[in-house]
């Protein structure tokens, strides 16, 4: 178990609406990622918190908008939905900013069924 | 723009012999980390090993060992004395100092399969 929770674990919504993925860092952790894992793209990053703030941003669409709470929490909202944006999203947590050094630990992600 | 390339997509192993995944990376960068996740049925995403791309000594953990060549830009996966409990994918990563710190680039990643 690596420490950080992901919710839920599966979705299935139709094209068109809009859904929340939830994500908890292991404790202790002050950066969030997004990953998005499709077949056709494979892993991509699309957005790192810090503290709250945000850090990096990747390939992340402009329906999709992600935030970081004061507890440390993340979600990650996905609006106007398309039958491409089916794929497995995971979280990922690390101890600070994001260094190359700092080991990412993955939860074990929430897979969208876009239909 | 750095990149990541897995050229297998499938290998097979026999139970208990050695294996090697390829992985090429392109970079501008003199600082970067490797790295090797495996990702089995569950999905969960699992650091196997990392290298420092400043360390010449090729990283080892277990049975699992790479083989860094900085100049080609190579960083290969040695599963030795594999196990049932190996197959799944393998995707070679790496990641950089400085612009966007958090992003881990993936190649598209190798199903290993380990035969009993």
């Amino acid at each position: 178990d690596s420490g950080v929770t992901q919710t839920p674990k599966h979705l299935i919504t139709a094209t068109g609406q809009r859904v929340t993925l939830r994500c908890s860092p292991r404790s202790g952790d002050l950066s969030v990622y997004w990953y998005q894992q499709s077949l056709d793209q494979g892993l991509q990053f699309l957005i790192q918190y810090y503290n709250g703030e945000e850090r990096a941003k990747g390939n992340i669409l402009e329906r999709f908008s992600a935030q970081q709470f004061p507890d440390l929490h993340s979600e990650l909202n996905l609006s106007s939905l398309e039958l491409g944006d089916s794929a497995l999203y995971f979280c990922a947590s690390s101890v600070a900013q994001g260094a190359p050094q700092e080991k990412l630990f993955f939860g074990s992600g929430t897979q969208l069924s876009v239909l | 723009a750095q990149t990541v390339t897995q050229s297998q997509p499938e290998m097979s192993v026999q139970e208990a012999e050695t294996v090697t995944l390829s992985c090429t990376y392109d970079t501008s960068e003199s600082d970067y980390y490797l790295f090797w996740y495996k990702q089995p049925p569950s999905r969960q995403m699992i650091l196997v090993i990392r290298q420092e791309a400043y360390k010449q000594q090729n990283a080892t953990e277990n049975r699992f060992s790479v083989n860094f060549q900085k100049a080609a830009k190579s960083f290969s996966l040695k599963i030795s004395d594999s196990q049932l409990g190996d197959a799944a994918m393998y995707f070679c990563a790496s990641k950089h100092y400085g612009g966007s710190q958090g992003n881990l680039i993936f190649g598209k990643g190798t199903k290993l399969s380990v035969k009993p």
